[in-house]
């Protein structure tokens, strides 16, 4: 059975500092993906990863595919209240199969 | 629509009751993925759709869970002899095939409350 463990489960942080998620398995996965989820909805994709040490930006955010694409990370700079949330990283084997997702990281960012 | 739509958005039932869950994926994709979603958990895979047949039914907790899909498009969860562990939050994802990324996009959820 893959699992993926994501660490810290909550963070609690003021506006403007830096944080950084981790998301680490015993196993490959052909592509990584970050979702974020608020109360009451579903999780909204941030990103893919595919290629072992792909890094992707978006705006604030980065994301790093370990090199082995057993793990990556999610790092925020200068976090603000509207990044509270639930982030989730999900794995996925080749073809239409099913993610594999971890636990979450819940994140609150106090202004 | 725009997105894939779920119904109803929450649903009480009391313990020994039967209940369906619709999922409206979004149009063109193929592709068609149940999760379900406790408290404080991410989303557990139950089964998964290519088409209108079940490609993989092994997250199905046990026989009371089923789930059909029968003109390739909306799909219905049905739980029968509702117990009160079943209560979650049960996602709806769609995906299409072929995408490079396989990217998965999620419904906002139904909500069910076994009483």
């Amino acid at each position: 059975t893959q699992l993926l463990e994501q660490s810290p489960q909550f963070l609690s942080i003021q506006e403007g500092e830096n944080l950084t998620v981790y998301c680490n398995s015993s196993s490959v996965f052909s592509s990584l993906q970050w979702y974020r989820q608020e109360p009451g909805e579903g999780p909204v994709l941030l990103v893919t990863v595919v290629t072992g040490g792909e890094v992707k930006k978006l705006k604030r955010l980065t994301f790093q595919f370990g090199d082995a694409r057993k793990d990556s990370s999610l790092h925020i700079t200068a976090a603000q209240p509207g990044d509270t949330g639930l982030y989730l990283c999900a794995g996925m084997n080749s073809g239409n199969t099913p993610l594999v997702f971890g636990k979450g990281t819940r994140l609150s960012v106090i202004a | 629509g725009a997105g894939v739509s779920q119904t109803p958005s929450n649903k009480v039932t009391e313990k020994g009751k039967y209940v369906e869950l619709r999922c409206d994926p979004i149009s063109g994709h193929t592709a068609l993925y149940w999760y379900r979603q406790s408290l404080g958990q991410g989303p557990e895979f139950l089964i998964y759709f290519q088409g209108t047949g079940a490609a993989d039914d092994s997250g199905l907790p046990n026989d009371r869970f089923f789930a059909v899909r029968p003109e390739g498009s909306v799909s219905t969860l049905k739980i029968q002899r509702t117990e009160r562990g079943d209560s979650a939050v049960y996602l709806c994802a769609s995906s299409l095939q072929g995408s490079l990324r396989r990217e998965q996009f999620f419904g906002p959820g139904t909500r069910l409350t076994v009483l």
